[in-house]
């Protein structure tokens, strides 16, 4: 899984609260990515980042807020506003521009209840 | 907007025959493609990519992809498959400065 770190693997919660899953890179990456993946429907993107203190929405960002102060961070908070948040997330990192490929982190399978 | 098409939910193949899983894509301009494997309860690793030059590229684990601009396709392929390599592939095409628009994915069972 490359040199990205996700915490924690599985990510329990009740309803109404908001949550942050953590996203660590050490590749010197510039862009950042967040994906949630849903059996059939293949990851779908939630916002991404090409530089520090500045990010873009993805397809699928109402309910989501990230930041980006560090390089090597880009923290996602599922809000209590995201109607299905139960899902698989996956970070990824790589080189600004269109022929880099993207490297993934291990995931965090959150369930909320 | 881009997209890409998997076809196939799942792809079944005996130990030792050629593996093939489908794709095809659309994008404006210089289309990026790429394969990625997931194994359960994993995330994605980089097998392959098709930026521009040789059609047929060669990547990871023995795999290959053809990439064929007249049909918009863009099939992995291997000689000869393993169990090993039953997994959850994914196409992705990548046209602007976001990030990659995905297929539903390929389950991909290799039978011994």
């Amino acid at each position: 899984d490359g040199g990205i770190t996700q915490s924690p693997k599985y990510l329990f919660r009740k309803e109404g609260q908001n949550v942050t899953l953590s996203c660590e890179q050490n590749l010197n990456h510039d862009a950042m990515y967040w994906y949630r993946q849903d059996p059939g429907q293949g990851l779908r993107l939630i916002y991404y980042s090409q530089i520090v203190n500045d990010f873009q929405k993805g397809d699928i960002a109402e309910g989501y807020s990230v930041s980006r102060e560090k390089k090597e961070s880009f923290p996602l908070t599922v809000t209590s506003a995201q109607k299905n948040p139960t899902a698989f997330y996956l970070c990824a990192s790589s080189i600004v521009g269109s022929p880099y490929e993207q490297y993934f982190g291990p995931g965090t399978r959150l369930t909320v209840t | 907007a881009q997209s890409v098409a998997q076809p196939e939910d799942q792809v079944n193949v005996a130990e030792g025959n050629p593996l093939t899983v489908k794709c095809t894509y659309s994008v404006s301009g210089n289309p990026y493609l790429f394969w990625y494997v997931q194994y359960p309860n994993r995330g994605l690793q980089f097998l392959l990519k098709y930026i521009t030059g040789d059609n047929l590229v060669k990547g990871s684990y023995g795999f290959e992809a053809e990439f064929n601009k007249s049909q918009t396709s863009f099939h992995l392929k291997k000689p000869s498959a393993l169990v090993s390599d039953s997994a959850l592939y994914f196409c992705a095409v990548r046209g602007g400065a976001d990030g990659l628009t995905f297929g539903k994915g390929t389950h991909l069972i290799i039978q011994p």
